[in-house]
């Protein structure tokens, strides 16, 4: 697609319960990036790609959360056992290589709630 | 690590005047993007700029890396320019971007 796509775009679940984000990256960009954005914060990495490789998971709070990226395209945000704190937005971007110089695209978010 | 600081972190006008948003970083980047992020939370590009200057339209935008800040000017502003823009930077051996906290722009008409 032209753009970064990600779904869905609400998610409502129970506290104690797994949630699947999906991420479609901009086609042959290799790489991808999560990040989290709390209400009225700017937002924060969580983990980065290069292609199917996870190079940086500095960001992920907690070993609830885990990232996959096995075909180095499509990747998913799992969190497991999930608490209210995990509310926020999670945003996809990817940019076109692997040098630090290139804009990252963002697609719209997942918005999450933890009731 | 790297600090991002925006200022004014509110900023409202009426439709036509002109604006100037600032962003102070701590240390040297690769890369710095400014962004707006709609009422829809929608994080829309407007600027890849880690140095020099850029125009778009009504949107301009200065980075002088080695004085470590950037600049974002709002010309003829548009209610639809409401939102919320933030700068975000790159350090080097870091793939990672680091947003500042944002500056909340109003509109009125």
């Amino acid at each position: 697609g032209a753009g970064v796509s990600q779904s869905p775009r609400y998610k409502v679940a129970k506290r104690g319960q797994d949630v699947a984000l999906r991420c479609d990256p901009i086609s042959g960009h290799v790489s991808l990036f999560w990040y989290q954005q709390a209400l009225g914060q700017g937002p924060e990495f969580l983990t980065y790609f290069q292609n199917e490789a996870q190079l940086d998971k500095s960001g992920l709070p907690s070993d609830r959360f885990f990232a996959e990226r096995p075909e180095g395209s499509v990747s998913t945000l799992k969190i497991q056992r999930t608490q209210q704190e995990d509310s926020a937005v999670y945003l996809c971007a990817s940019s076109l290589g692997w040098r630090s110089n290139q804009p990252q695209h963002f697609g719209d978010g997942t918005r999450l709630s933890i009731l | 690590g790297i600090q991002v600081e925006q200022s004014p972190p509110d900023l409202i006008l009426q439709e036509g005047a002109n604006s100037t948003l600032r962003c102070n970083f701590s240390d040297s980047v690769n890369n710095l993007q400014w962004f707006h992020q709609n009422p829809w939370g929608q994080l829309i590009n407007l600027f890849y700029i880690p140095s020099g200057t850029k125009q778009n339209g009504r949107l301009s935008a200065t980075t002088v890396a080695t004085e470590r800040y950037s600049l974002l000017y709002i010309s003829s502003s548009q209610t639809t320019d409401s939102g919320v823009y933030f700068c975000a930077v790159q350090k080097g051996g870091s793939e990672k971007l680091v947003f500042g906290k944002g500056t909340k722009l109003t509109v009125n008409p």
